[in-house]
């Protein structure tokens, strides 16, 4: 059973840069879409990106700017970057392992990390 | 930007049936999928592809899509449906994923 696991500052301060890891034990990084989702407190989940395991990556437009997600396969790790952060980048973030849309597969956000929150302050 | 539309707050008895709706016009093309999330947890992928269950995924959960809007339907609640459920798909192009907003489901 694959697990990950996310870790990184739990402070940041404001215009600052937001990095996280997330390792992947117990599975292999290949062939999936590793993907960074977050939730403010007591607010709904938002889609931030994800990296292929061959480095591709695709963002939400809104944040598209300020992040970079990218993958070392040799240390099974993916990183999120988010750069020039305010308050309200203050969330729960987790790390999620996104299946590609087969027909044997989920397609859908099928192992998450527990997830760490990171607040924006000074 | 492409969203999708959740009602707020869903509220049954136990043993009755609940419905949570999710509208977005790429539903007609993307599949939809179905989390829940129970406080101070991950979510936890319920349905995928619109209407198939992971493995250890109670029976009494299910999913449908009527064109552009897809439902979780759970027969039979019990105090344990508890928690927050969020939709999610992709836009038109699949360039991005979306979430919809939530519905928090209360056993009354």
């Amino acid at each position: 059973q694959v697990q990950l696991q996310e870790s990184g500052p739990g402070l940041v301060q404001p215009s600052g840069t937001l990095s996280l890891s997330c390792t992947v034990s117990g599975g292999s990084i290949n062939t999936y879409y590793w993907t960074w989702i977050r939730q403010p407190p007591g607010k709904g989940l938002e889609w931030i990106g994800y990296v292929f395991y061959s480095g591709s990556a695709k963002y939400t437009p809104s944040l598209e700017s300020r992040v970079t997600i990218s993958v070392d396969t040799s240390k099974n790790q993916v990183s999120l970057k988010l750069t020039s952060v305010t308050a309200a980048d203050t969330a729960v973030y987790y790390c999620a392992r996104q299946s590609p849309e087969t027909s044997v597969t989920t397609g859908g956000f099928d192992s998450w990390g527990q997830g760490i929150l990171v607040t924006v302050s000074s | 930007s492409y969203e999708l539309t959740q009602p707020p707050s869903v509220s049954v008895s136990p043993g009755q049936t609940a419905r949570i709706s999710c509208s977005g016009e790429a539903l007609t093309e993307k599949y939809g999928y179905w989390y829940r999330q129970k406080p101070g947890q991950a979510p936890v992928l319920v349905i995928y592809k619109d209407n198939k269950r992971p493995s250890g995924i109670p029976e009494r959960l299910s999913g449908s899509n009527s064109g552009t809007t897809v439902t979780l339907t759970i027969s039979g609640v019990q105090a344990e449906d508890e928690a927050d459920y969020y939709c999610q798909s992709e836009d038109s192009r699949g360039d991005y994923k979306v979430f919809g907003g939530g519905t928090r489901l209360t056993v009354l």
